[in-house]
């Protein structure tokens, strides 16, 4: 199975901040990956999918890059809403596989 | 407006069995592959098992190969999960997902459905 190794595990950031999230995957998995946003004691939302699509209705500060094996999720001028865990989760091939999360916490 | 709504979920003890449900509404069933993704309590995302439109196609993680089932009822707008042979480790939320756009099933997932608990406990 494709591991996806995410980093930092947890990261501490102020309101207005810009925070940038890295998926590295075992393999080569193209663009084939997604992140998404996981508020407490809520469902994920999807955020972005091919790597850097934003989804529809997903704010702009959101931005996603990379391919093949680095990706990295961008989140420019943090909102309150923001505060939440964030996964990756990669769709190349199966067993479909998501990261272990990054927890965004306020400073 | 898509929706996806699990139930079943219960306390049950190890090595007895459990069907989820998740009914969906607001799209044409039919055409979308569906998975199931659980999360342990405190902890992060496994994905569990997804079916294709059809249901002709099922892929399952290996620590539940040959306990659990992922089926559909395309008549009736429902994704089922049955989980038979559960042990402690299987407690967790289970999330019912849509793979948008009629797409093939291994994709990206949107939207999720809210989760049902599953409690594995003597």
């Amino acid at each position: 199975a494709i591991q996806l190794t995410q980093s930092p595990s947890s990261l501490s950031a102020s309101i207005g901040d810009k925070v940038t999230v890295t998926c590295r995957a075992s393999q080569d998995i193209r663009k084939f990956l997604a992140w998404y946003q996981q508020r407490p004691g809520k469902a994920p939302q999807l955020l972005i999918y091919d790597a850097s699509t934003l989804r529809a209705g997903v704010p702009s500060r959101f931005s996603g890059s990379g391919s093949g094996t680095d990706f990295t999720l961008t989140i420019s001028g943090l909102q309150p809403e923001d505060f939440a865990t964030y996964y990756c989760q990669q769709f190349n091939n199966y067993p479909v596989t998501f990261g272990q999360g990054t927890r965004l916490e306020i400073k | 407006q898509v929706h996806l709504v699990e139930s079943g979920g219960s306390v049950v003890q190890p090595g007895t069995s459990l069907r989820l449900s998740c009914a969906a509404s607001g799209f044409t069933f039919s055409t979308s592959a569906m998975h199931w993704v659980r999360q342990a309590p405190g902890k992060g995302l496994e994905w569990v098992a997804v079916i294709s439109k059809d249901g002709n196609n099922k892929y399952y993680t290996d620590s539940v190969k040959g306990r659990f089932t992922i089926s559909r009822d395309n008549s009736r707008n429902t994704l089922y999960l049955e989980m038979n042979s559960l042990r402690s480790e299987d407690t967790a939320v289970y999330y019912c997902a849509r793979v948008p756009n009629a797409a093939v099933g291994l994709n990206w997932l949107d939207p999720w459905g809210q989760g049902t608990l599953v409690t594995v406990s003597s």
